[in-house]
């Protein structure tokens, strides 16, 4: 199975930084990377697929990239309602996974 | 606008069977062929891809599962479900139903099950 390996688990910044979280495929995954917004008491969000496709309705300050084994989220200017944990997730093979997540805060 | 809905018992018994069902509304699960995945959260943990089921019935589960789970649709109620037998307290977590293959643009909020005696 590939492992997902995200970094840092929490991450505390001020509005108007830039953040940014990777994530490390214990394989070449080529492209086949998302980015997920997890609220508390709410849907999981979508934020980007194809590891840099940014999905229709979120903001533009989210973007992503990368390949093969290493991949970049970046927040380009922080804003309140960023306050979420986000996950990277593969869907190279079977079974698909998530990376352990990022914790967002404000300073 | 397509919403998921996971309902079932909050607390689950060692042992016994969890099962929940996942309605869907604002379209109808007959006029459109979608895959539909399960995914929970452990408290305070990651996520974990439970596995997926096609509107034929065609499904693939996570073998870490091994033989516990089994999912099913019925298109005409615009329901899912999942059942996981023999639980522990290592599936106390909140469980997710989503629509999609390889990524998932429509989520519903999640249940909490908690295994306790």
């Amino acid at each position: 199975d590939i492992q997902m390996t995200q970094s840092p688990s929490s991450l505390s910044a001020s509005v108007g930084d830039r953040v940014t979280i990777t994530c490390q495929a214990s394989q070449d995954i080529s492209n086949y990377l998302n980015w997920y917004q997890l609220k508390p008491g709410k849907a999981p969000k979508l934020l980007i697929y194809d590891a840099s496709n940014l999905e229709a309705g979120v903001p533009s300050r989210f973007s992503g990239s990368g390949s093969g084994t290493d991949f970049t989220f970046t927040i380009s200017s922080l804003q309140p309602e960023d306050i979420a944990t986000y996950y990277c997730q593969h869907y190279d093979n079977l079974p698909y996974a998530f990376g352990q997540g990022t914790k967002l805060e404000i300073k | 606008q397509v919403q998921l809905k996971e309902s079932g018992p909050g607390l689950v018994k060692p042992s016994q069977t969890l099962s929940l069902t996942c309605t869907v509304s604002g379209g109808s699960m007959s006029s459109v062929a979608f895959f539909w995945t399960w995914i929970r959260q452990h408290p305070g943990k990651g996520l974990e891809w439970l596995g997926y089921i096609y509107d034929s019935g065609t499904t693939y589960y996570n073998p870490s599962l091994k033989s516990r789970v089994t999912m099913s649709i019925d298109t005409s109620k615009n329901q899912l479900s999942l059942k996981l037998t023999s639980v522990t307290a290592a599936d106390t977590a909140v469980y997710y139903c989503a629509r999609g293959k390889i990524r998932w643009e429509v989520w519903g909020q999640g249940t909490l099950v908690t295994v306790s005696s």
